[in-house]
């Protein structure tokens, strides 16, 4: 039982440049989220899932997209990537409210920088 | 809007004292919160977390405490180890799809 995933740990792009990042969870959860996580600013929500299939926006998307085909997979994509999305980007999930148990587990992050 | 936030940005406690890490919260609906903690380069991991239908909940050395009247979370850590230095951050939960609002987090550094 691996929890959740991320790859790559690690990653630099240049202005303008297109990425995906994966996230992988194997314990059969419904939710999972996309974080960002910057100095001083704690956790921000970027994106969320509530099921395979469905997405919805969190408090900062813009630059984001995601997809969610499959159930333990949550994919971030950033078509265009600016300085201002250099940043840890934290992957987790979660139950979901059928079960209310609301805690969220994470995986270890990937580190995104962007020159 | 309504957030959550820490009182203190960093907290130095010598090893094996009590340390106790608080957080005050704006939104007097939200009925769950969480604490995790996050070790350098790790990811969060979660500590305890409490229903605002209780005001004390008990863990392995750790306890959390929520004063609905003035909007107040804390956790108490029993015999502070070096281990337990990291970040600590504190969550509610703000609606809807188990979303979940974050403190900015504080420092907890243990002096031996």
């Amino acid at each position: 039982n691996a929890g959740v995933t991320q790859t790559p740990k690690f990653r630099v792009l240049k202005t303008g440049q297109s990425m995906t990042l994966l996230c992988a969870q194997d314990m059969n959860h419904e939710y999972m989220y996309w974080y960002r996580q910057d100095p001083g600013m704690g956790l921000r929500l970027i994106h969320y899932s509530v099921g395979e299939g469905t997405t919805a926006k969190g408090e900062v998307p813009d630059g984001y997209n995601v997809s969610r085909l499959k159930k333990q997979n949550f994919l971030l994509g950033l078509e265009s990537a600016a300085p201002s999305q250099t940043s840890v980007y934290f992957c987790a999930s979660s139950l979901g409210d059928r079960g209310r148990l609301f805690e969220q587990y994470f995986g270890p992050g990937t580190r995104l920088t962007v020159t | 809007g309504e957030s959550v936030g820490l009182h203190l940005p960093t907290l130095s406690v010598q090893e094996g004292d009590n340390s106790i890490i608080n957080c005050a919260y704006s939104n007097s609906a939200s009925d769950y919160f969480i604490w995790y903690k996050q070790e350098s380069g790790k990811g969060p991991q979660f500590i305890i977390d409490i229903r605002s239908n209780m005001d004390k909940r008990q863990g392995q050395r750790v306890t959390v405490l929520l004063n609905k009247t003035v909007k107040h979370l804390s956790l108490q850590i029993a015999a502070t180890q070096p281990g337990d230095s990291a970040v600590y951050f504190c969550a509610e939960k703000t609606g809807a799809n188990s979303k979940l609002t974050f403190g900015k987090g504080i420092t907890l550094s243990v002096r031996p």
